[in-house]
């Protein structure tokens, strides 16, 4: 199975910072790649799909970059609600794989 | 609106069956492939199994593969995941969701389920 390994597992930040997660891919996986968002208590949400491609309704701070091992979200200038738990999935294959969670503080 | 209800959690023991179900509204659901994730508590995400949107093809987590299986009643709007020999680290929230794009096997899981709770205990 392919792993993903995310980081920081967890970062403190303000409000209007800019905020990079990274995940990284165990082999390649050329853009199959999405990132969720996840609130407290709350199911996940898709942030972006295809490494890069915003999903309809997410804001344009949120960003997405890179292909085949390495990947960043970008989120431009962090928000009161954007405090949660990132995750990333991979999608090249099965079993599909989620990165450990990077937990956003403030 | 789409929606998505997950129901069917509960305790079990340990070697005992459970069978999740996930009730949609809002859209077809023999034109989409779907997903169940689940999340231990204070645990992330575990992908646990997907549906083809034409039931041709099943996959499964190796955690899961010859204990679990997925199925779908496209005539009740509802997915299943019918789940045997049940391990203390079964415990977790499942979530059902469904992929973005109709009609291809799409990876990409928007929206979700507000998740149900199993928690496998002696």
């Amino acid at each position: 199975a392919i792993q993903m390994t995310q980081s920081p597992s967890s970062l403190s930040a303000s409000v209007g910072d800019r905020v990079t997660i990274t995940c990284r891919a165990s082999q390649g996986i050329r853009n199959d790649l999405g990132w969720y968002q996840q609130r407290p208590g709350k199911a996940p949400k898709l942030l972006i799909y295809a490494a890069s491609s915003l999903q309809s309704g997410v804001p344009s701070r949120f960003s997405g970059s890179g292909s085949g091992t390495d990947f960043t979200l970008t989120i431009s200038s962090l928000q009161p609600e954007d405090f949660a738990t990132y995750y990333c999935l991979q999608d090249h294959n099965y079993p599909l794989t989620f990165g450990g969670g990077t937990k956003v503080e403030i | 609106q789409v929606q998505l209800v997950e129901s069917g959690g509960g305790m079990v023991q340990p070697g005992r069956s459970l069978r999740l179900s996930c009730a949609v509204s809002g859209f077809t659901l023999r034109s989409y492939a779907m997903h169940w994730v689940r999340q231990a508590p204070g645990k992330g995400l575990e992908w646990v199994a997907s549906i083809s949107y034409d039931e041709i093809d099943k996959d499964y987590a190796d955690s899961v593969k010859g204990r679990f299986t997925i199925s779908r009643d496209s005539s009740q709007n509802t997915m299943y995941l019918q789940m045997s020999s049940l391990k203390t680290e079964d415990t977790a929230i499942y979530y059902c969701a469904r992929a973005v794009v109709e009609w291809i096997q799409c990876n990409w899981l928007d929206p979700w389920g507000q998740g149900t709770l199993v928690t496998v205990s002696s």
